[in-house]
C-alpha cells in the first residue's frame, strides 16, 4: 500500500481563523514533507520532517506551523493566513529523507481558499 | 546544482497517436529521475523512476522513459494516447540529499 491520506479535501477560512491540515501514512516511512502548489505551477517544498524532527524549513512564514506528533502523522497548523496563501497543499512521504534514490509518495492534497 | 527543464509547456496529441514529453536535466551526481502525473485537482502519482539499473524504464499505464546520459535527457513516451492521459506531467531530479527538483510541468491534451 503506497497511500498517503490528507484531510480535509477542501478548506475555506478567513484571515483570522485557525485551522489545521492533517496527513497520514502507514507505510513505515520516516520522512514526511509539506508542499504548496499554485495553479499551473510545480509543487514548492515547505517543510521536511525526518524521524519526527524538522530537518528543512524553506523560509516559510510563521503563520504556517508544522507538527509531527508521531512517525505516521503530519499536521500543518494555519493561523492568520493571507489570500495569497490559497493553494493546493500536498503532503508526501518517503522511506528516508537522506537516502539516495528515495521515491516520494504524494497525497491527494487539501485545496485551501483564504478569504 | 540540480535542475530540470521540461521543453514543452503544452503538448496536444490525437487519441491513439504517440506521446512524447521532453525532459532535460543537469546534475552534479548520478541522478535519480522521476516522472509524475497530476490529474486536475488531484495529487501527484508516480509514473516511473530511473535509478541507474536500466536505461529504459517502464512505468504504469503504458508509459516508458529512456535515460540518455550523453544527452542529459529523460523523455517520456507512450505509443498510443488515451483520453485518460490528459493531465499535467512533471519531470523530477533528485540529488544525494533526496531533495526533489521539479520541472515546470507539461500539460498534455488528448484530442478525440
Amino acid at each position: 500500500d503506497t497511500e498517503v491520506t490528507q484531510t480535509p479535501k477542501h478548506l475555506v477560512m478567513g484571515m483570522t481563523n485557525k485551522k489545521s491540515l492533517k496527513c497520514e501514512q502507514h507505510m513505515g516511512h520516516r520522512a514526511m514533507y509539506w508542499y504548496k502548489q499554485k495553479a499551473k505551477k510545480p509543487p514548492e517544498l515547505m517543510f521536511v520532517y525526518s524521524y519526527e524532527k524538522l530537518s528543512i524549513n524553506e523560509s516559510v512564514p510563521s503563520r504556517f506551523s508544522p507538527e509531527c506528533p508521531n512517525s505516521s502523522l503530519l499536521n500543518l497548523h494555519l493561523h492568520a493566513l493571507q489570500p495569497e496563501d490559497s493553494a493546493l497543499y500536498l503532503c508526501a512521504s518517503s522511506q528516508d529523507s537522506s537516502g539516495y534514490q528515495e521515491t516520494q509518495y504524494f497525497g491527494p492534497g487539501t485545496r485551501l481558499l483564504v478569504l | 546544482a540540480q535542475s530540470v527543464t521540461q521543453l514543452d509547456s503544452h503538448v496536444s496529441v490525437s487519441e491513439g497517436t504517440p506521446v512524447l514529453l521532453r525532459c532535460n536535466y543537469s546534475s552534479s551526481y548520478s541522478p535519480s529521475l522521476f516522472w509524475y502525473v497530476q490529474h486536475p485537482n488531484k495529487g501527484l502519482q508516480l509514473l516511473l523512476k530511473y535509478t541507474s539499473a536500466a536505461t529504459l524504464v517502464k512505468g504504469i499505464n503504458g508509459f516508458e522513459a529512456e535515460f540518455k546520459k550523453s544527452e542529459t535527457s529523460f523523455h517520456l513516451t507512450k505509443p498510443s494516447a488515451h483520453m485518460s492521459d490528459a493531465a499535467e506531467y512533471f519531470c523530477v531530479v533528485t540529488d544525494t540529499g533526496n531533495q526533489f527538483y521539479f520541472g515546470t510541468g507539461t500539460s498534455l491534451t488528448v484530442i478525440p
